[in-house]
């Protein structure tokens, strides 16, 4: 099972870039990487997924190299509103039981005015 | 097309009672994931559930708890004889089971033992 590993915590300002790197060595030919954002009181929210190279959609970018044995979580023009704990995962939930998304202790971003 | 469900939202409960979480999966979602979170923790797995069964449930401590996912309505967490420990924030997700497929949350049921 690959397992990740992230920053605890990062500090940034309204309007910067902010970009969150995942490690995952040990990452799995059929595993893909998924990333859930965390506001308190809420539950995970789906950010973003990808397998190699660049995704992006209206909320993030996802790099990832050729090895893939980490990727970047990109959030351009941070707000206050992006203040949340950002989790990285990586598996791949069609093999069954043999996969269970499992949640590290995620990146705990604090966005300041 | 409504989201994950969960209730009640909070939910208390005296040391020795039973507490029983309900969760509603997204529309044409057949598999369940149940988390515990404590404060400033990441999500513990608990339990995975297909329709009518159980895939994996080593997260699950074996006594006191159990959980279902019947053919017909919500998935169930059930505690019995809580204790103070217990007293944590409990997330269900769901999803269709597809390749790359992302887990839904609901937004919890928090969970306070007296």
């Amino acid at each position: 099972l690959a397992k990740t590993t992230q920053p605890i915590s990062m500090d940034s300002y309204e309007g910067q870039e902010v970009n969150i790197t995942c490690s995952h060595n040990n990452i799995a030919t059929n595993d893909y990487i998924t990333w859930y954002q965390q506001f308190p009181s809420q539950g995970p929210r789906f950010i973003i997924q990808g397998y190699k190279t660049k995704v992006t959609n209206e909320v993030a970018s996802l790099f990832i190299p050729a090895d893939r044995k980490s990727s970047t979580l990109s959030l351009p023009r941070v707000s206050l509103s992006d203040t949340a704990v950002y989790y990285c995962l990586v598996g791949d939930i069609a093999s069954g039981g043999s996969y269970i998304p499992t949640f590290g202790r995620g990146t705990s971003l604090i966005v300041h005015p | 097309n409504a989201g994950v469900m969960q209730n009640p939202r909070h939910l208390v409960r005296r040391r020795g009672q039973e507490a029983r979480l309900r969760c509603s999966p997204m529309k044409g979602h057949s598999h369940v994931y149940w988390y515990r979170q404590l404060p400033e923790e990441g999500l513990k797995f608990m339990v995975y559930l297909q329709k009518e069964n159980i895939i994996d449930e080593s997260g699950m401590p074996k006594e006191r708890f159990s959980a279902e996912f019947p053919k017909e309505g919500p998935s169930i967490l059930r505690i019995q004889q809580v204790v103070r420990g217990d007293s944590a924030a409990y997330f269900c997700a769901s999803s269709p089971g597809a390749a790359n497929s992302p887990l839904h949350f609901g937004n919890g049921t928090r969970l306070t033992v007296t």
